[in-house]
């Protein structure tokens, strides 16, 4: 079976330091791989979404980056953290072939002070 | 903008009452997701519709997405408290390029609290 897996859960980080949240999936391949965030009152946005290795495509401009090394991992990053930056960060999958269900992983709390 | 629109914004309900939570957008939609989620938790995938008129149901929870792709319900027959959470419906927008794209807009989420 398929899943999900982001780390690290819970982050605190002071402003101006770098982010790196990783997301890795397991079980199938070439997934498309999507990254949203849940900030308090504002939904879920997508930021990142990819269809390959080192194929990201940038939803909304902002201050952070993806990047996808290899087939079934997604990194979040950012060099200097904004206190806007703070937010629930959502990784999701989706298998292209067959279906088009879209899970989500457990998620990885983001706090810059 | 497509935005979709979640209604009512909370709900607290009495174990055993059922309950609707509806969904709605301004254009057509190519699919249209559920996921229940509790605060500071991933989202659990629910149901998922793609054609007009469609019907799905999982134990006591049925979603419908209406003939116009535009709008959809969740009904929860005698809810239990393992119901309450936050119910999320999303969206992939034809209007996202060719749509299928799994790029989903997400509406702001129905508060689900049930009272034993």
């Amino acid at each position: 079976s398929q899943t999900i897996h982001q780390w690290p859960a819970t982050l605190v980080q002071p402003v101006g330091s770098p982010l790196s949240l990783e997301c890795t999936v397991e079980g199938t391949s070439n997934p498309n791989l999507y990254w949203y965030r849940q900030a308090a009152g504002r939904g879920l946005q997508l930021l990142f979404y990819s269809v390959g290795i080192g194929q990201i495509s940038s939803e909304v401009p902002q201050n952070l980056s993806a990047s996808r090394p290899q087939d079934r991992q997604f990194i979040l990053s950012s060099k200097k953290l904004l206190l806007s930056d703070s937010g629930f960060y959502l990784c999701a999958w989706r298998r292209v072939l067959n279906g088009n269900t879209i899970y989500f992983g457990e998620g990885s709390w983001l706090t810059v002070v | 903008s497509q935005e979709l629109e979640q209604s009512p914004q909370s709900l607290i309900v009495q174990e055993g009452k059922n309950l609707t939570i509806n969904c709605t957008s301004s254009k057509t939609l190519y699919g249209l997701y559920w996921y229940k989620q509790k605060y500071g938790e991933g989202l659990i995938f629910l149901m998922m519709l793609q054609k007009g008129g469609e019907e799905k149901s999982h134990e006591k929870i049925t979603a419908k997405l209406d003939e116009k792709k535009q709008q959809s319900s969740l009904h929860i027959t005698a809810s239990q408290p393992s119901h309450a959470g936050i119910y999320l419906c999303g969206a992939d927008p034809i209007s996202r390029g060719s749509g299928n794209t799994g790029k989903l807009i997400f509406g702001q989420g129905t508060t689900l609290q049930v009272k034993p």
